[in-house]
Order: structure tokens, then C-alpha cells, then sequence
């Protein structure tokens, strides 16, 4: 079946510092996949999404790249700031419903 | 910005008694799921609806669980006999159509505790 790894953390950062969350997948066929955010007391937020292969999600200064050929897609940011501490999930739908992955949680320090 | 609302935000209960989580959809939204989060662990699918139907369910929504749109706009999961161990966060999530490609949007939340 569909399955999603990622990087469980938790991931410390120092303000303005360079974010990467690994985020591999198992699949059958041609999943969309998503990164959703959590914040602290709050529901699940899309974050960014892309739909086919070699597509890059953009958001908010975050983006991921469908790799087809390593089935990932990997989770930057350039410059964190402490207002993006929450918990990150990865997140593939290959039918009508999600496969999240496990989460990380990213903690950035000013 | 449309979102989608559940009710209440926090639902205590004790063991064996039957509770009724509410979801209210984004308008005009037809694909309707939902998921739960154990504490400190991953979001699991449950189920989705769609035409007031069942269309996809997972292992753990077993005949405790089930799932109607009574009046047309309200999406609701009814636990008939609660469990300690159905004690989570539970998300209610729409979408516009069901493809792959489809965003779905999730409502803040509803956390269920279990006594």
C-alpha cells in the first residue's frame, strides 16, 4: 500500500537558518503530494502541494519538488523564522484520501 | 477565505457513552472525509462520503463509528460506544471533487477525551 517516511525530529533551528524536512514515498501510480502545517493548538493547513513529476510546490517562502525518480519530495526553506515552529507533515493521495507521514516537528530558536 | 468549522472544540465523555462530532463543509464542496490524530502521533484516515454514501474506510472505523450528512449541510461521526482508546483529535476534511489532484481542507479539529 501507499506509505509516506519522513524525518521524525524534533528539528531546532536558529532564526534565518536553512530548513530541509526528507520526505520519501511509497506509491502505486501517479499520487499528488502535499505538505500540510500544524501549529501549535490548530488544525491541519496545506502548505503547498504538487501534482506531477518534476513540479515544484511554493508557499509562504517553502518549496518541495516532485521527484519521481527518488520518490521524494523534500521540504526547503532558506531562511526560518520562529513564527514557522510548528509540526510538518508529508502527506501523498493517490485515491480519494490522504497517507500522512509521522510529522516533524521544527522548533526555531530566535 | 471559506473554511470548514467543527464542533465542539473539546468533547469529554465517559467510557461507553455515544458521542456526535459535527462538521460544517465549505458550500460547495462534495467530498467529505475524516481523520484522527492520536496524541503525539500520525493523522489517520477513517473515512470518506461522498452522495451520502460511504466510499472509502479504513481498518479502524469499525461498527462503533458512522457517518451521515443529516441535514444537508452538517457532516457528522457518531462513536456508539466510546473507548478509551478513541481518546484523539479528530479532523474533519472537504474537498471540491475527488481526484488525486484535489486539495482537501481540513477543519480545526475537534479533541476527543475518553474517561
Amino acid at each position: 500500500g501507499n506509505s509516506v517516511t519522513q524525518m521524525e525530529g524534533p528539528v531546532t533551528l536558529s532564526e534565518e537558518a536553512f530548513l530541509t524536512i526528507n520526505c520519501t514515498y511509497t506509491a502505486t501510480g501517479y499520487p499528488s503530494l502535499f505538505w500540510y502545517v500544524q501549529y501549535p493548538g490548530e488544525g491541519l493547513q496545506l502548505l503547498l502541494k504538487a501534482t506531477k513529476a518534476d513540479d515544484k510546490g511554493s508557499n509562504k517562502g517553502f518549496e518541495a519538488t516532485y521527484r519521481k525518480e527518488t520518490t521524494s519530495f523534500h521540504l526547503e526553506k532558506g531562511s526560518v523564522q520562529v513564527s514557522d515552529s510548528a509540526v510538518y507533515f508529508c502527506a501523498l493521495r493517490g485515491g480519494q484520501n490522504f497517507v500522512f507521514g509521522p510529522g516533524t516537528r521544527l522548533s526555531v530558536l530566535p | 477565505e471559506p473554511e470548514v468549522t467543527q464542533t465542539p472544540s473539546h468533547q469529554v465523555t465517559q467510557m461507553g457513552q455515544e458521542v456526535i462530532l459535527r462538521c460544517v463543509p465549505i458550500s460547495n464542496h462534495l467530498y467529505f472525509y475524516w481523520y484522527r490524530q492520536i496524541l503525539g502521533q500520525k493523522v489517520e484516515f477513517l473515512v470518506s462520503f461522498y452522495n451520502n454514501e460511504i466510499s472509502e474506510k479504513s481498518e479502524i472505523f469499525d461498527d462503533q463509528f458512522s457517518v451521515e450528512r443529516p441535514d444537508g449541510s452538517n457532516f457528522t461521526l457518531k462513536i456508539r460506544s466510546t473507548k478509551l482508546e478513541d481518546s484523539a483529535m479528530y479532523f474533519c476534511a472537504t474537498g471540491r471533487i475527488g481526484s488525486s489532484t484535489d486539495t482537501q481542507y481540513f477543519g480545526p479539529g475537534t479533541r476527543l477525551t475518553v474517561l
